[in-house]
């Protein structure tokens, strides 16, 4: 069936850094992907989004690669922050099926 | 934009008691979608839909779970008798029509049955 799953349950990084958090995917049909990020006590935010037809997208601090021969994604924060510390979940879907399916998402701790 | 609206934000009831969780979609927003959330299961999909149509129900556990959506900006959750497995937070996302599939989340209801 199909499934979304992260490496890495918990990612803990000094502030200034890089942050990179990995996601794979098992549904060779899947063809959009979305990071979100949710802080405590708050609802899944929009951060970034590709498709498959690409293997590289860049947004304000972020970007996310794709690569569909092995199935996996990752979404880079670029001098992370304090407030980036949240939860991050990788959700793909396919053409038609307009539902989302979730990983178990990534803790991201940022350290001062 | 006021963004996807639930309510209430936390419930506490008792097992057995009807629940019933409420939400706003975005205004102009034709796909409206329930997810639960857990510890254990994470994010999971209960049903969603289009232009008040129920498309797929297949997530919802069991009987005891309903949803309805009598206009576009209205939707509900019911669960009738709730138990104390049914605990969680429980979101709504609405999602437009048009463009990519980026579902816009509101803030959860977060539900205890004890």
């Amino acid at each position: 069936g199909e499934s979304v799953g992260l490496h890495l349950p918990t990612l803990s990084v000094q502030e200034g850094d890089n942050s990179i958090i990995n996601c794979a995917y098992s549904n060779s049909a899947s063809d959009y992907f979305i990071w979100y990020k949710q802080e405590s006590g708050k609802g899944p935010q929009f951060i970034i989004d590709i498709r498959s037809n690409m293997d590289k997208r860049q947004g304000q601090r972020v970007t996310v690669l794709l690569n569909k021969t092995v199935k996996h994604l990752s979404l880079q924060i670029a001098a992370t922050q304090p407030g980036d510390s949240a939860v991050y979940f990788c959700a793909e879907t396919h053409t038609g099926r307009r539902a989302l399916t979730f990983g178990s998402g990534t803790r991201l701790q940022v350290q001062p | 934009d006021a963004g996807v609206i639930q309510s209430p934000r936390h419930e506490v009831t008792e097992m057995g008691q009807e629940v019933t969780l409420r939400c706003k979609p975005i205004s102009g927003h034709d796909y409206l979608f329930w997810y639960r959330q857990t510890m254990m299961r994470g994010l999971e999909l209960l049903i969603y839909f289009n232009n008040n149509v129920p498309i797929d129900d297949s997530g919802m556990p069991e009987d005891r779970f309903s949803a309805k959506m009598p206009n576009a900006s209205f939707s509900t959750l019911k669960i009738q008798p709730s138990e104390p497995r049914d605990s969680a937070v429980y979101f709504c996302a609405s999602s437009p029509v048009d463009g990519a599939d980026t579902q816009y989340f509101g803030p959860g209801t977060r539900l205890t049955v004890l």
